[in-house]
């Protein structure tokens, strides 16, 4: 089975740009998740998704960042305006209700803010 | 918030040696998970163990649970240079939800 697509894999802007990614979760996945990694730690959930509505997003800066995932499939990350410190790795998961709490991970988009 | 903490940071052994990653976390949990990332990569899963297990297998991995101490540990038996990587624990204490939290990884270099 195809795996989770994300795009572009990196991203280069100036702070105060505005930046979007996008994920394609695993086909029939209905929960799907964004995490931003920065570098020398372990990912840190940013918002999840069941189906097209909100599980959490409790640790998600909504003044500068948003999230949606339309017709519970594809899903869009938006950054605007970006700052320094937003550079990391954003990895899009997802995972099945029906099948266990194994996470799929995608294979991340490297964002860098000059 | 990190609730895992991994131990050590970094570990460097020769091919064939075992290779042992330790997990400490703060609330009590569903299940915790181990995932792989290798360099520029996303994550892989590992392995899954529950709060009412003690130890689970997979191939060469061991993981073991102990709720009381709060901690599981890792062991990769006969590595080899493909395992490098960093791996990462994960708590998942969300009642169902499967939000993962997770700590912040050890790095482990198997030479040839």
């Amino acid at each position: 089975e195809a795996g989770v697509a994300q795009s572009p894999r990196y991203k280069i802007i100036e702070k105060r740009q505005s930046v979007a990614f996008w994920c394609n979760p695993i086909s029939g996945h209905a929960t799907l998740y964004w995490y931003q990694q920065i570098l020398g730690q372990g990912p840190k959930l940013l918002i999840q998704f069941q189906n097209n509505g909100v599980v959490d997003d409790s640790q998600l800066p909504k003044d500068r960042f948003s999230a949606e995932r339309l017709k519970g499939v594809d899903s869009t990350l938006k950054i605007q305006p970006a700052k320094l410190e937003d550079s990391a790795v954003y990895l899009c998961a997802s995972s099945s209700l029906a099948g266990g709490h194994e996470q799929f991970f995608g294979p991340g988009t490297r964002l860098t803010v000059l | 918030s990190q609730q895992g903490e991994e131990d050590p940071q970094a570990l460097s052994i020769q091919e064939g040696e075992n290779a042992t990653m330790n997990c400490s976390y703060k609330t009590s949990i569903n299940n915790l998970q181990w995932y792989r990332q290798n360099s520029g990569r996303g994550l892989v899963h590992l392995i899954l163990i529950r709060s009412n297990e003690r130890e689970k297998h997979s191939g060469r991995l061991r993981v073991t649970l102990d709720t009381s101490k709060k901690s599981s540990s890792l062991l990769i038996t006969a590595s080899r240079a493909a395992d490098t990587a960093s791996y990462f624990c994960a708590t998942d204490n969300s009642g169902g939800y499967n939000k993962l939290i997770f700590g912040a990884g050890t790095r482990l270099a198997v030479h040839p």
